[in-house]
């Protein structure tokens, strides 16, 4: 049972356009949410998180929105840059740091 | 300051041995959680470690098991290897069992053949 799920595998986007991932949740019990980076070789790295009180959350050029009645979640970079292709990891925890992460999506920024 | 540092990088064994693996914590961190991720999967949670003792577990079975040393470090031990259990093993450490950022290692690829 998949209770974080990122449906786009892939997505490519030019650069300084916008950079939109999506991911959708089924458990309720989730109240905290994080998006992490990941580049081959490496561990995922931490990017952004919002709680379930917010529905969004900016950091530079990194955006999340939380859309609780639709357990939905996007990441937005914008501008996007060659620097973001990476895969990008969705992740949710129901108290303490237990992480649940979906599946993935890898971005690739075109020049 | 040395993030999370995992070793080995790679590793090679065959059905019914047995593995350890090993992570040391960032520095200032006392708890670790250790993860799988299979090929096209996302990081699935084993378990984690706080004051030398498994705090919480996710669905792996009874051959997964860990240890935590007084220095923080961690070990991570899975006996009788199936083929299913080559992935790549992500260390992350982090302060407490509250919510807060994980730092993750580089991980340890494991290939049962």
């Amino acid at each position: 049972d998949q209770q974080v799920k990122q449906n786009s595998p892939s997505l490519s986007v030019q650069e300084g356009r916008i950079s939109i991932l999506n991911c959708d949740y089924t458990n309720s019990m989730f109240d905290y949410f994080l998006w992490y980076k990941k580049y081959p070789a490496e561990g995922p790295t931490f990017l952004i998180s919002i709680s379930s009180i917010k529905d969004k959350n900016e950091d530079g050029r990194f955006t999340v929105f939380l859309n609780k009645s639709a357990k939905h979640l996007s990441l937005h970079i914008v501008p996007s840059q060659p620097g973001d292709s990476a895969v990008y990891f969705c992740a949710a925890t129901g108290g303490g740091n237990k992480l649940t992460f979906g599946t993935g999506t890898q971005l690739k920024v075109e020049l | 300051d040395a993030g999370v540092t995992q070793s080995p990088t790679h590793l090679i064994k065959t059905r019914g041995q047995q593995v350890t693996l090993r992570c040391s914590p960032k520095s200032g961190h006392d708890t670790v959680s250790w993860y799988q991720q299979a090929l096209g999967q996302g990081p699935q949670f084993i378990f984690q470690y706080y004051e030398e003792e498994e705090r919480q577990r996710g669905n792996f079975p009874d051959r997964f098991s860990g240890h935590q040393f007084p220095n923080y470090s961690s070990e991570l031990n899975v006996n009788a290897l199936l083929l299913g259990d080559s992935a790549l093993y992500l260390c992350a450490s982090s302060t407490g069992l509250v919510r807060n950022e994980q730092f993750f290692g580089p991980g340890t690829r494991l290939t049962v053949l």
